[in-house]
């Protein structure tokens, strides 16, 4: 089945520091992919997607590029804030999977100052 | 902005009791979910509903898990018979294109 792995946290950054978060997939055909965010005491906040082959999404200082040669979806960031401090999953959503969504583990990032 | 409601916050149980986890899904969205993330592990999926029945679910949703849309805003997950590894927290999500989450309810079965 489908399947998403994320390196493990935590990752602790010092402020204005670069940022990237591994994330790789396994899944059939051309699926969906997402990076969703949650900071403390909070819900999943989607960050950013990419539906096909080579489409870079890009949210909030945040960029991630779907590379179906690699199986592959890294967060990447130019420089990291304080406020960035949360926990970042990488999800897919497969072609013959329906809605659900498939979630890696989660990377937990911490900023200090 | 719009935003999924999940309530409560936190619900204790004990062993063998029912437990229903409420949501509000975003008004125009026609897909609900149910997840869960026991601590320190993935975020799972449960089940999906789409125009009023259950559209996929997984193996985690077993006999003891309901879901239902009693009105026109309201989503619940009902748990007919808790078990300590039911702890966890539930998320809601409903969609239109994109899945919105809720905040979660924590359940700790006790």
């Amino acid at each position: 089945g489908d399947s998403v792995t994320q390196m493990e946290g935590p990752v602790t950054l010092s402020e204005e520091a670069c940022l990237t978060i591994n994330c790789t997939y396994t899944a059939t055909g051309y699926p969906s992919l997402f990076w969703y965010v949650q900071y403390p005491g909070e819900g999943l906040q989607l960050l950013l997607k990419a539906t096909k082959a080579d489409d870079k999404g890009s949210n909030k200082g945040f960029e991630a590029t779907y590379r179906k040669e690699t199986t592959s979806f890294h967060l990447e960031k130019g420089s990291v804030q304080v406020s960035d401090s949360a926990v970042y999953f990488c999800a897919l959503k497969g072609n013959n999977a329906g809605n659900m969504l498939t979630f890696g583990g989660g990377t937990r990032l911490m900023v200090k100052p | 902005e719009p935003e999924v409601t999940q309530t409560p916050s936190h619900q204790v149980t004990q062993m063998g009791q029912e437990v229903i986890l409420r949501c509000v899904p975003i008004s125009n969205h026609l897909y609900f979910y149910w997840y869960r993330q026991i601590l320190g592990q993935k975020v799972e999926f449960l089940v999906s509903f789409y125009n009023n029945e259950i559209s996929e679910k997984s193996e985690i949703f077993d006999d003891q898990f309901s879901v239902e849309r009693p009105d026109g805003s309201n989503f619940t997950l009902k748990i007919r018979s808790t078990k300590l590894e039911d702890s966890a927290m539930y998320f809601c999500a409903s969609s239109f294109y994109e899945q919105y989450f809720g905040p979660g309810t924590r359940l700790t079965v006790t």
